[in-house]
Parts: C-alpha cells; structure tokens; sequence
C-alpha cells in the first residue's frame, strides 16, 4: 500500500480555509491518521480513523474520506499552523505515511 | 511527565552496527506496542518496526529485513533497536514511538545516525 498526498505544498493567508488530499493505492477503509510537524520538532497526532480528532487539537483541524481518499481541513488557518503534515495508514501493514504536504502562511 | 527519550546514535561506516536505546516514562509501558520511526534529513518520515508489549510479534519495513532488530525490557520500560550492516541510505533521525495500532500517539525527540566513510 502506498500513499501519496496533494499538494506537495501549499500557501494560504490567516483565516484561509485549505485541504489536503491523501490517496492510497488501495482501500484502507477508515485506517488512517495525520500528524503535524514543525520544523525541529517531533510530528504530533492530529486525526485518527481518518476522522477523529485528538484530545487538545483545535477544531478548525477537520478530517473525511474512506477507502481510498481521504482529506485533512484546516478552517480559519492561523499563523501556527504553518508546518509539514502527513497521513499515515495503520491497522495493517506496513505503515507507510505519505510523503507530506508543507503549509507555508503567506 | 510522560515522554520516551532516544540515545545512542552516531556516526558509523557502511557496513558497521548501532545500538538505539529508549527509555519510556509515567506511563505502563508493558501495555502498549512501540515503533521505531525514521527520517532522512529534509525528507519525510518512515514507519521501520515495531514490536508486541510481551515482545513476541514484529513487523517491519522490507528495506531493514534481517538487518534490524526490535527487543524491549518492560522490567527497565527500555526499547532497543539493533541495527546491522548499516548503509549510507540508513542515515536518519530515529523516532521511538507509542503504537497504539490506530495512531502515534507519544513521540520521543529522537537520535540521530549518520551512517558514512
């Protein structure tokens, strides 16, 4: 199973609304998480079952999608959501993450 | 606080061994399986293995098969990765992480290994 994600990068204004795309090669029904990283730091879980927010992430942090395509939404972007993120598959394996999306605010 | 924290990277020549240590604290860490994830610098990140709470099931990436090694001690909440014939495409920052199966939950700062001549 592969994942890949778009775009590659992306760069919104403060208040902007953005998705990312995360595709897999085949279905993984509801296995997937995305993460966060900022330069210099660890990622940090922001979504699991492709859906469901981590305790303390904020709520303009949305996730959708089944099968085979997934998206993660930030409404109302904000100046410290400027990071790399990343999907990852689980509950099976391997666990491939995708190879990132890197949010730059304009 | 609860966090893991990662030792033992370095530099190393193609071909040599390296031995990650990680420690697990304020939390039960006989209850959880753990991974360890990579990063090439500037790149992005790579699930390699992981291994059972009781230490008797792995998995990994087919790119570390019979090169990597994952074992734990829940009596020292330690997990070790043992790395052999190492190549220069192994160099990376290396992340423990909590495995709860669904998602990543805990990530440790990590340990870096450069693997060159």
């Amino acid at each position: 199973i592969q994942l890949t994600q778009s775009p590659s990068f992306l760069s919104a204004s403060v208040g902007d609304t953005v998705t990312i795309t995360c595709r897999a090669s085949q279905g993984i029904n509801n296995n997937l998480a995305w993460y966060q990283q900022k330069p210099g730091e660890a990622p940090s879980l922001l979504i699991s079952a492709a859906s469901t927010l981590q305790s303390g992430v904020p709520s303009r942090f949305s996730g959708s999608g089944s099968g085979t395509e997934f998206s993660l939404t930030i409404s109302s972007l904000q100046p410290e959501d400027s990071a790399t993120y990343y999907c990852q598959r689980l509950n099976g394996y391997p666990r491939p993450f995708g190879p990132g999306t890197k949010v730059n605010i304009k | 606080e609860v966090q893991l924290v990662e030792s033992g990277g370095g530099l190393v020549q193609p071909g040599g061994s390296l031995r990650l240590s990680c420690v697990a604290s304020k939390f039960s860490f006989s209850s959880y399986w753990m991974s360890w994830v990579r990063q090439a610098p500037g790149k992005g990140l790579e699930w390699v293995i992981n291994i059972r709470q009781d230490g008797r099931e792995t998995h990994c990436v087919d790119s570390v098969k019979g090169r990597f090694t994952i074992s734990r001690d829940n009596a020292d909440n330690s997990l070790y990765l043992q790395m052999t014939s190492l190549r220069v495409e192994d160099t990376a920052l290396y992340y423990c992480v909590r495995d709860q199966n669904w998602y990543f939950d805990l990530w440790g700062r990590g340990t870096l290994v450069t693997v060159s001549s």
